[in-house]
């Protein structure tokens, strides 16, 4: 069974641009949150999809938006990047009913900006 | 979520008890305290929780004080690949529908095995 699997692995961007960044959650699991972590620093919490909809947001500008397709599988879309914007995003999945302990990670991709 | 302090980083020897403190003095009474770990260059792992009982699996224990203003996660027999970033959580296990709600990081305590 895969787990929770993110694409690409790494990305280059120019500031100004936007990015897509791509996630399929663990088979069975229906909810899907996407995190931010700086070099250093823990991961930040920044929306969570359900049923197609955001459910949660964290502390994060409009720039940061996202969508959840009918098989589950999610995509963080970043637009007019910034320098600040690179870090280590990481896609988190749970089954449905599931408590705070039960967020399986993928392993990120690693976004740079120029 | 209440917050959590943990020193910055800790050694220990392989083979010997990790003992990993998190103090959470203004933990409420429906929180439970959450243990992920993140190994360098992949995404955290669950590790254990608990509320107020200590509670042990085949990773680690979680001892939580009787009064819950302090936890400390053991490892018993570090290894070398027990390397990594150790995040101590607190918060409501309630969820308000689908799947588990977002988590609040740290910077955690980098724990180091020394061989």
């Amino acid at each position: 069974d895969a787990g929770v699997t993110q694409s690409p692995t790494h990305l280059i961007k120019t500031r100004g641009q936007q990015v897509t960044l791509r996630c399929s959650p663990k088979s069975g699991h229906d909810t899907v949150s996407w995190y931010q972590q700086a070099l250093g620093q823990g991961p930040q919490f920044i929306f969570q999809y359900y049923e197609e909809e955001e459910r949660q947001r964290g502390n994060f500008p409009d720039r940061f938006s996202g969508h959840q397709f009918p098989n589950y599988s999610s995509e963080l879309n970043v637009n007019a990047l910034l320098l600040g914007d690179s870090a280590l995003y990481l896609c988190a999945s749970s089954p449905p009913g599931s408590g705070a302990y039960e967020q399986y990670f993928g392993p990120g991709t690693r976004l740079t900006v120029t | 979520d209440a917050k959590t302090t943990q020193p910055p980083s800790m050694d220990c020897a392989e083979g010997r008890a990790a003992n990993l403190p998190c103090n959470h003095s203004t933990i409420s009474g429906n929180e439970y305290v959450y243990w992920y770990r993140q190994i360098h260059s992949q995404g955290p792992q669950y590790i254990i929780h608990g509320l107020k009982n200590n509670e042990t699996n085949e990773m680690a224990s979680l001892i939580i004080t009787e009064d819950r203003k302090s936890s400390t996660l053991i490892l018993p027999h570090a290894t070398l690949r027990d390397t990594a970033v150790y995040y101590c959580i607190v918060r409501p296990r309630m969820y308000s529908g689908g799947g588990a709600d977002g988590l609040t990081f740290g910077k955690g305590t980098h724990l180091i095995i020394q061989p």
